[in-house]
């Protein structure tokens, strides 16, 4: 069973940095793997899939990239709307899923 | 637009069961595999089931395998959860989720609906 660990757990940072978050499976899941924003009383919203094909809408500032067993989500010029909780998620067997732990983007 | 609402939710005892329903609309229900999700309070995301187009492929999460079923009508534009043998670590907000057109991402979510699972 692949396992899908991020990191950091959480992080405070300021507006206007430059944030980097990984996603790193046990196993090659080779690009199959997505990236989902959750803020605080709301749905996730869909940010980044396969790996690095940014959603409709999704600002450019957020880049998803990596391939096989290490991936990154990074956000360049952080807002003050990005704080949220972060989760990637990999695919398998067509439509089985499993997501990392999340990671918590709070704002000096 | 797409509209995902999801009910059925509330308060039921372990062991007991509840049915979840998720009424789609603003698409094709019938092209669109679906899927359940869910979140334990202060926790992550877990993906719990999914069901092809048709009903021809089901996938389950270990975790509800053989207590949790999914299904759906496309005459209704319905998804459903039948959850039984229900326990306190199936409390969590459910919810329903369509992917994107030509994968399987998740791009649409409902607001989700609230199981708790206590005596």
């Amino acid at each position: 069973n692949i396992v899908m660990t991020q990191s950091p757990k959480s992080m405070s940072i300021s507006v206007g940095d430059r944030v980097t978050m990984n996603c790193k499976a046990s196993q090659n899941v080779y690009n199959n793997i997505a990236w989902y924003q959750q803020k605080p009383g709301q749905s996730p919203k869909l940010l980044i899939y396969y790996a690095s094909n940014r959603y409709n809408g999704v600002p450019d500032r957020f880049t998803g990239s990596g391939y096989g067993t290490d991936f990154t989500l990074t956000i360049n010029s952080v807002q003050a709307e990005d704080a949220a909780f972060y989760y990637c998620q990999r695919i398998y067997n067509s439509l089985m899923y499993t997501f990392g732990a999340g990671t918590k983007l709070e704002l000096k | 637009e797409v509209q995902l609402v999801e009910s059925g939710g509330g308060l039921v005892q372990p062991g007991r069961s509840l049915k979840l329903s998720c009424l789609a609309s603003g698409f094709t229900f019938s092209n669109y595999g679906m899927n359940w999700i869910r979140q334990a309070p202060g926790k992550g995301l877990e993906w719990v089931a999914s069901i092809s187009s048709s009903s021809s492929y089901i996938y389950y999460a270990d975790t509800v395998k053989g207590r949790f079923t999914i299904s759906r009508d496309n005459a209704k534009n319905t998804l459903y959860l039948q959850m039984t043998s229900l326990r306190s670590e199936d409390t969590a907000l459910y919810y329903c989720a369509r992917p994107l057109t030509g994968s399987h991402w998740f791009a649409y979510w409902g607001q989700g609906t609230l199981v708790t699972v206590s005596s």
